[in-house]
């Protein structure tokens, strides 16, 4: 099975702040990188696919790099709304994927 | 508009059993592949299960083969998630989501419904 790891997982930004989040792999995956955004008590929701691909309607402050075995989510100025829980998953292994512990992001 | 509904969720004591639900609309059920997904209460999320658009292929994570068992009805436009001999560990918000053909990543989630296996 492929295992996922992302760091920090947690980290304490201000409003404006440019955060950067990482995601690893335990063997290469391509592209095959996704990352969803998840606020307590709501289901998660896609914000990047394969790697660097904007999901529809996600504000383009939110940007994510990388192949093989390193990628990254960056906000490049942190919104209010951006405070939430950060996912990263890969679907190589399709149809069996799997999630990173996920990146929690609160208000310093 | 989107929407997955699930339903089904509540209390069972360890060993029973328990049927899930998910009410799909706004999109043409029968093209999608279709997973459910948990998490435990205060944890990540795991991918449970995974059925093809048309029911002939399905998957599950080792935490849940053999116990769990995914299945949809098109005409219906749902899908069904039958838990037995269900587990502690088991207890978590459970979500059906919409995967992207051939990429399994999920472009739609449901709310949610919470399973809890307690005596």
């Amino acid at each position: 099975d492929i295992q996922m790891t992302q760091s920090p997982s947690s980290l304490s930004a201000s409003v404006g702040d440019r955060v950067t989040i990482t995601c690893r792999a335990s063997q290469s995956i391509s592209s095959y990188l996704n990352w969803y955004q998840q606020k307590p008590g709501k289901a998660p929701k896609l914000l990047i696919y394969a790697a660097s691909s904007l999901q529809s309607g996600v504000p383009s402050r939110f940007s994510g790099s990388g192949s093989g075995t390193d990628f990254t989510l960056t906000i490049s100025s942190l919104q209010p709304e951006d405070f939430a829980t950060y996912y990263c998953q890969q679907s190589y292994s399709t149809p069996r994927v799997t999630f990173g512990p996920g990146t929690k992001v609160d208000i310093k | 508009e989107v929407q997955l509904v699930e339903s089904g969720g509540g209390l069972v004591q360890p060993g029973g059993s328990l049927r899930l639900s998910c009410a799909a609309s706004g999109f043409t059920f029968s093209s999608y592949e279709m997973n459910w997904v948990r998490q435990a209460p205060g944890k990540g999320l795991e991918w449970v299960s995974y059925i093809s658009s048309s029911g002939s292929t399905i998957y599950y994570a080792d935490s849940v083969k053999g116990r769990f068992t995914i299945s949809r009805d098109n005409a219906k436009n749902s899908l069904y998630l039958q838990m037995n001999s269900l587990r502690a560990e088991d207890t978590a918000v459970y979500y059906c989501a919409r995967g992207v053909r051939y990429s399994n990543y999920f472009d739609y989630w449901g709310q949610g419904t919470l399973v809890t296996v307690s005596s």
